[in-house]
């Protein structure tokens, strides 16, 4: 009965590098979402994501950012080009379906750190 | 416009005392919070939820109360344990969205044996 799994747990990155954060809902949960958390803040919505959809982006940063969430595997964050700004935890959660009153189940988060 | 703040950013207990941790909103429509646990190197942990049709929620040595006359909450934790140490965030869904979450700054609550 594992919970939603985020790997890697760590991830450092030097400048100008990509970051591929991965995450594996629940099982049964077809509904992901990420969140940014920088050091001592709140969680900040990034992505919500269906197989093969996304449904809402609207906290994503319009450069830079992508996220997946294929048919078949994990869903996918993409960070190309890292920069300093970009080191936060980022947290994936999942649910069953997306409606508001859904329980969201996070992960252990990635924290990414860019030198 | 929509908001979730917290009064206090940090809130120190002795073990065995009652914690109470605020929160309040902005949005006057809000019908929906959630309280959520973090602690250190971990992800959110859900505790709690309210809709906005109630007033007092109980769980197992935690209550959320919801004033929406003044749109506050709060929770408040019985007999806290040191293993209550951790960040406490409030929650609520975005309007017009789903599942976009909206999270306040986080109280801290550290607890002294």
């Amino acid at each position: 009965n594992a919970g939603v799994m985020q790997n890697p747990r760590h991830l450092v990155r030097r400048r100008g590098q990509e970051a591929r954060l991965r995450c594996s809902p629940m099982k049964g949960h077809s509904h992901v979402y990420w969140y940014r958390q920088l050091p001592e803040e709140g969680l900040k919505f990034m992505v919500y994501l269906q197989k093969e959809n996304i449904i809402d982006e609207s906290g994503m940063p319009k450069e830079r950012f992508s996220a997946e969430f294929p048919k078949e595997g994990p869903s996918i964050l993409r960070i190309q080009q890292v920069v300093r700004g970009d080191s936060a935890a980022y947290f994936c959660a999942s649910s069953y379906s997306g409606e508001s009153y859904n329980e969201q189940f996070f992960g252990p988060g990635t924290r990414l750190t860019v030198l | 416009g929509e908001s979730v703040g917290l009064h206090l950013p940090t809130l120190s207990v002795q073990e065995g005392d009652n914690s109470i941790i605020n929160c309040a909103y902005s949005n006057s429509a809000s019908d929906y919070f959630i309280w959520y646990k973090q602690e250190s190197g971990k992800g959110p942990q859900f505790i709690i939820d309210i809709r906005s049709n109630m007033d007092k929620r109980q769980g197992q040595r935690v209550t959320v109360l919801l004033n929406k006359t003044v749109k506050h909450l709060s929770l408040q934790i019985a007999a806290t344990q040191p293993g209550d140490s951790a960040v406490y965030f409030c929650a609520e869904p975005r309007r017009g969205s789903q599942g976009n979450l909206i999270f306040g700054k986080g109280t801290k609550l550290s607890v002294k044996p």
